[in-house]
């Protein structure tokens, strides 16, 4: 089993619709990354966080540590939204370093 | 600035061969990690550095893997005699602080094992 898992795994949208993508996770953190992956394969780092809720534009990132979940929303979406978005969670300080990776979720934002 | 810059872009090697992937952090940022992403796969942790303290290796998938960081700054991944499931895109990031910061992705190395 995967230390993080997202859902869904390929997702197609329509211009304009409310977009959530889910993550869920086995391990305890320090912290959980969003990013975006183009086509191409650059990768930028979207959201950090440890706690609550982040907005950047039209992204809003959610986590809830008791349930081990976060969620990133877009919302009003637009084919430039169109990516690879992975969830990564970095392990506690004291119990490693490591960062465990989602498989990620694409998304297709059809004009 | 600058951001994270990484070579070569593409690499292509004959197996059994040695090559060298070099990335050149962010000035100033003291966490460096190494990625590995194979066609089809999400992303692997290889390695990170934190300033001058020991590097955590734990990713490494083999010992034919080995990575350094110069001066706190400049990182060298080395795979020796290569192997054809090692081709994927190698990615170092780095961040300021311990690394439970935000990361800067550089652009990769597309190595290809043939």
């Amino acid at each position: 089993k995967n230390e993080v898992e997202q859902s869904p795994q390929n997702l197609t949208a329509q211009e304009g619709e409310f977009i959530t993508i889910n993550c869920s996770y086995s391990v305890g953190i320090s912290a959980l990354h969003w990013l975006q992956q183009h086509p191409g394969g650059g990768i930028v780092s979207l959201f950090m966080l440890s706690s609550g809720k982040k907005k950047h534009g039209r992204l809003i990132a959610t986590i809830n540590i008791q349930e081990k979940h976060s969620s990133l929303h877009i919302t009003a979406s637009h084919p430039r939204d169109s990516a690879v978005y992975i969830c990564a969670v970095r392990r506690g300080y004291y119990t490693g370093n490591q960062f465990y990776f989602g498989t990620g979720t694409s998304l297709t934002v059809i004009p | 600035g600058a951001g994270v810059s990484q070579s070569p872009s593409n690499k292509v090697t004959e197996k059994g061969k040695d090559v060298e992937l070099r990335c050149d952090p962010i000035s100033g940022h003291t966490a460096l990690y190494w990625y590995r992403q194979s066609l089809g796969q999400g992303l692997e942790f290889l390695i990170y550095f934190q300033g001058n303290s020991a590097p955590d290796k734990s990713g490494l998938p083999s010992d034919r893997f080995s990575a350094e960081r110069t001066g706190g700054s400049v990182s060298t991944l080395t795979i020796q005699r290569t192997q054809q499931e090692d081709s994927a895109v190698y990615l170092c990031a780095s961040s300021p602080g311990r690394g439970g910061r935000e990361q800067y992705f550089g652009p990769g190395t597309r190595l290809t094992v043939t």
